[in-house]
């Protein structure tokens, strides 16, 4: 099983230009999640998907958009990049999010740079 | 006030050392806790949960004090692959909360 895989791994781009985030999973989790991680912020949440079909706003949703494609893929797209936006974007995805000890797993991440 | 609150560090510890870090959590509604370690540009990773009587795994031991809302996190006998930084985790209903890390440094 690969897990969590996330693409690109790396992303450099002009203020204003767009770009999609993905990310999916092979343990046929029902929820998944996009976070960011600043220095000395910690990591937010941007948007999740509790289960397929369904996505909801996390504590930093603007400027971003999400699609839950299906069960095992989740995009996050930028739609007009600014340079605040430069920061290192984690995918994750857990069986379900009301459960008791419900592990979250990770993603690689992408370091996105915005320029 | 934040809802997980965590000491940054870094805590700076020699080799074989013990080590406890605390985190606070402010909503008593809270569920469920865990430990997560993230290794430096790195994916945070599941270290441990935590459970209401108290769990250890190996050199590890963490606590739950529900009526003082804090988790703990013991290590034992440190190893430089220690090295990290730990991610205190609160679950609220459907909401997961991350605190921002404590730094631990072991030193040779």
């Amino acid at each position: 099983n690969a897990g969590v895989t996330q693409t690109p791994k790396f992303q450099v781009l002009k203020t204003g230009q767009s770009m999609t985030l993905q990310c999916a999973q092979d343990m046929n989790h029902n929820s998944m999640y996009w976070y960011r991680q600043d220095p000395g912020m910690g990591l937010r949440l941007i948007y999740y998907s509790a289960s397929e079909g369904t996505t909801d706003k996390g504590e930093v949703p603007n400027g971003y958009n999400v699609s839950r494609l299906n069960k095992r893929e989740f995009s996050l797209r930028l739609e007009s990049a600014a340079p605040s936006q430069t920061s290192v974007y984690f995918c994750a995805s857990s069986e379900a999010p009301t459960a008791t000890y419900n592990e979250q797993f990770f993603g690689p991440g992408t370091r996105l740079t915005v320029l | 006030r934040k809802e997980v609150e965590q000491d940054p560090g870094p805590f700076n510890v020699p080799e074989g050392a013990t080590v406890a870090f605390n985190c606070t959590y402010s909503n008593s509604a809270s569920q469920s806790f865990f430990w997560y370690r993230q290794d430096c540009r790195k994916e945070p990773k599941l270290l441990m949960s935590v459970y209401s009587s108290g769990n250890e795994d190996g050199r590890f031991t963490a606590q739950l004090n529900r009526a003082s809302q804090y988790i703990s996190l013991l290590i034992r006998d440190s190893k430089l692959s220690d090295s990290a930084t730990y991610l205190c985790v609160v679950r609220r209903g459907d909401k997961i909360i991350f605190g921002k890390g404590t730094r631990l440094h072991i030193l040779p």
